[in-house]
């Protein structure tokens, strides 16, 4: 089936140091899933911070940017400088083909920036 | 930007008992959705809904659960009668169009079944 796999489930980084959070994904359709990295902050819900569709692309937002790597089947979310602002739990997540209609999601890794 | 309310956060009920939880979608969405994370445990769907039927579910949408939107009010998932498994997070999603459209989500309600 489809899945997202996230492997750290939580990192500490130092307010302005480079941030990376991996993701890989597993689908069994012949197409491409989409791909997400959504963000929970404290106390609200949550909300989509970039999307890709398409093979080979980057998304980016808010200072974050991830890449669509269909031969590593990975998806890293990836930051050069964090701000304490940045701290919350991100989601890796996918839709599959053909509906594109159904999230699948990652287990989340919280992110913690230290002053 | 959008936002999703779900109405309670929390709810304690005993096994056996019904509950409804509800979620107040964007105004002009039409397609909607519920997942369920278990404490620890990635989210996963249940199912989605566009008018009045269900679309998609998943197997973890057990005959004890149902979903409505009853004259465009909330959106509601109901399950009927309770088990201790049921004991998780909650959340609704809405969005406005269907195929990869952003789904928007609510807070969460934190369900404990006792």
């Amino acid at each position: 089936g489809d899945s997202v796999t996230q492997t750290e489930g939580q990192v500490t980084v130092s307010e302005s140091k480079s941030l990376i959070i991996n993701c890989t994904y597993s689908t069994t359709s012949i197409a491409y899933p989409n791909l997400f990295w959504y963000v929970r902050y404290p106390g609200e819900g949550l909300q989509l911070l970039l999307k890709v569709i398409t093979a080979g692309q980057k998304g980016s937002s808010r200072g974050f940017e991830a890449t669509y790597n269909k031969e590593t089947t990975s998806f890293h979310l990836q930051k050069a400088s964090v701000q304490e602002s940045d701290s919350a739990v991100y989601y890796c997540a996918l839709v599959p083909p053909p509906n594109y209609n159904v999230l699948y999601f990652g287990s989340g890794t919280k992110l913690t920036v230290e002053p | 930007g959008p936002k999703v309310l779900q109405i309670p956060s929390h709810q304690i009920i005993d096994m056996g008992q019904m509950v409804t939880l509800n979620c107040d979608p964007v105004s002009n969405h039409l397609y909607f959705y519920w997942y369920k994370q278990i404490l620890g445990q990635q989210m996963e769907f249940l199912v989605n809904f566009y008018n009045g039927k269900v679309m998609e579910k998943s197997k973890l949408f057990k005959d004890q659960f149902s979903v409505e939107r009853p004259d465009g009010s909330y959106f509601t998932l109901k399950i009927q009668p309770t088990a201790l498994e049921d004991s998780a997070v909650y959340f609704c999603a809405s969005s406005w169009d269907w195929g990869g459209a952003e789904q928007y989500f609510g807070p969460g309600t934190r369900l404990t079944v006792l």
